[in-house]
């Protein structure tokens, strides 16, 4: 079965600092999508990034960057110049037919 | 475009009791899935449905169901409430243009508070 593991519960970061989330998944599967969603405290689910695991090339939007290591099946999400408004619950997803979320990390942003 | 809706927003109701609740998906998307979210046991797949037809589902009770109309339109129905059903229901569309593996984008949820 596919599963999704975030190990880190909490993170915090200073404004204008960067910060690494953490995301592993076990799959069996050669291809499927990956993503990170952000979760503010409206519970309003936001589409940060995804990537296609045929793709090598790691995504980036903007501020937000990941690094697909699919051999180790690990998908990290990079924030830089950390902003106030980044600050939320983060859920690291894999899909196949539906979305399998992991338990999330919830970010904290210091000014 | 505008984005996904959920209604109602907020719904309290007693055990026993069922609700109804809706999702209109982004103009286009022909996919709807739902989730539960609860601070237990996280997010979870509820269904999804595809041109009017339930193409999959999680593991949760029969008292559990949805449906499709012919806009793309979805509510999930939940009989006989139970505390446990109190949650967060998230619903997501996507294009579906592939079999699967499309971009869901999320409604701002409904929350459900069972007395």
């Amino acid at each position: 079965a596919q599963t999704v593991t975030q190990s880190q519960p909490e993170m915090s970061v200073q404004e204008a600092e960067t910060v690494t989330l953490s995301c592993t998944y076990d799959t069996s599967e050669s291809d499927y999508y990956l993503f990170w969603y952000k979760q503010p405290p409206s519970r309003q689910m936001i589409l940060v990034i995804r990537q296609e695991a045929y793709k090598q090339q790691n995504a980036t939007e903007n501020r937000f960057s990941v690094n697909f290591q699919k051999a180790a099946k690990s998908f990290s999400l990079k924030i830089s110049d950390s902003q106030l408004g980044d600050a939320a619950m983060y859920f690291c997803a894999y899909e196949t037919d539906k979305l399998i979320f992991g338990t999330g990390t919830r970010l904290q942003v210091f000014p | 475009k505008a984005g996904v809706t959920q209604t109602p927003r907020y719904l309290i109701k007693t055990r026993g009791q069922q609700v109804t609740l809706s999702c209109s998906p982004i103009s286009g998307h022909r996919s709807v899935s739902w989730y539960q979210q609860t601070p237990g046991q996280g997010l979870q797949f509820l269904f999804e449905y595809f041109s009017e037809t339930q193409r999959n589902k999680g593991n949760f009770p029969g008292r559990f169901s949805g449906r499709q109309f012919s806009n793309s339109r979805s509510e999930m129905n939940v009989s006989t409430l139970e505390l446990g059903d109190s949650a967060l229901y998230l619903c997501a569309s996507s294009l579906a243009l592939l079999a699967d593996q499309e971009t869901q984008y999320f409604g701002p949820g409904t929350r459900l508070l069972v007395l």
